[in-house]
């Protein structure tokens, strides 16, 4: 079946603007995270949806950031006022929900936002 | 201060050779380990899992933990080009389903 998708696969911005990222995943997946990747560094988490909540957001690193997930399937993360400094690739991964953390996490192919 | 450290490496090894990635976590409550291989551009792919002390095999890989020495490595036999990549060492604490990576460790096998 398909993995998981994300898009844009590339964003380009200004510094100052409102970017969205949307990530579709696995069918039947009721998990799933937005990581964040900078060049030479492994994904930073930033939000974990369980369904339609998000059960842990603690890595959002201020209030630029919001993730949602209204239906429980299709999650859109974004960023406002956004700046040269969140240029990264950002990525999602998604998990079937049932075994906690020994789940595995499939990622998507990411969108490398660029804030000029 | 970073929880789960790796080697940057970069680490060459011949075709044909065993490559050795290590990976050390600072927090004990980590319970699930991750090895994940990401080719330059791509998205992480998962590897191995391990979650008990010990060794567990899967084909040329072999992932090891060693919880006393919060210590996980993984073991790539018969190396081959294609295993040419970052690996990204990963843990996951209990219930809390987030994953903490290292940096990762970039292998080049030689032909």
């Amino acid at each position: 079946g398909a993995g998981v998708s994300q898009t844009p696969s590339n964003k380009v911005t200004e510094k100052g603007k409102y970017v969205e990222l949307r990530c579709d995943p696995i069918s039947g997946h009721t998990a799933l995270y937005w990581y964040r990747q900078s060049l030479g560094q492994g994904p930073e988490f930033l939000i974990y949806f369980q369904g339609t909540g998000a059960a842990d957001d603690s890595g959002l690193p201020n209030d630029r950031f919001f993730a949602v997930r209204p239906e429980g399937s299709v999650s859109t993360l974004k960023i406002q006022r956004t700046e040269r400094g969140d240029s990264a690739v950002y990525l999602c991964a998604s998990s079937s929900g049932l075994a906690g953390g020994q789940e595995t996490q499939y990622f998507g192919p990411g969108t490398r936002l660029l804030v000029l | 201060q970073k929880e789960v450290e790796q080697n940057s490496g970069p680490l060459s090894v011949p075709e044909g050779a065993i490559a050795s990635l290590n990976c050390t976590y600072s927090d004990r409550v980590s319970q699930s380990f991750f090895w994940y291989r990401q080719y330059s551009g791509k998205s992480p792919e998962l590897i191995m899992s391990i979650y008990s002390n010990g060794d567990k095999e899967d084909g040329r890989f072999t992932a090891q933990l060693n919880k006393a020495s919060q210590y996980v490595s993984l073991l790539i036999r018969d190396s081959q080009p294609s295993d040419s990549a970052t690996y990204l060492c990963a843990s996951a604490t209990g219930s809390a389903r987030q994953l903490t990576f290292g940096s990762g460790t970039q292998l080049t096998v030689l032909p």
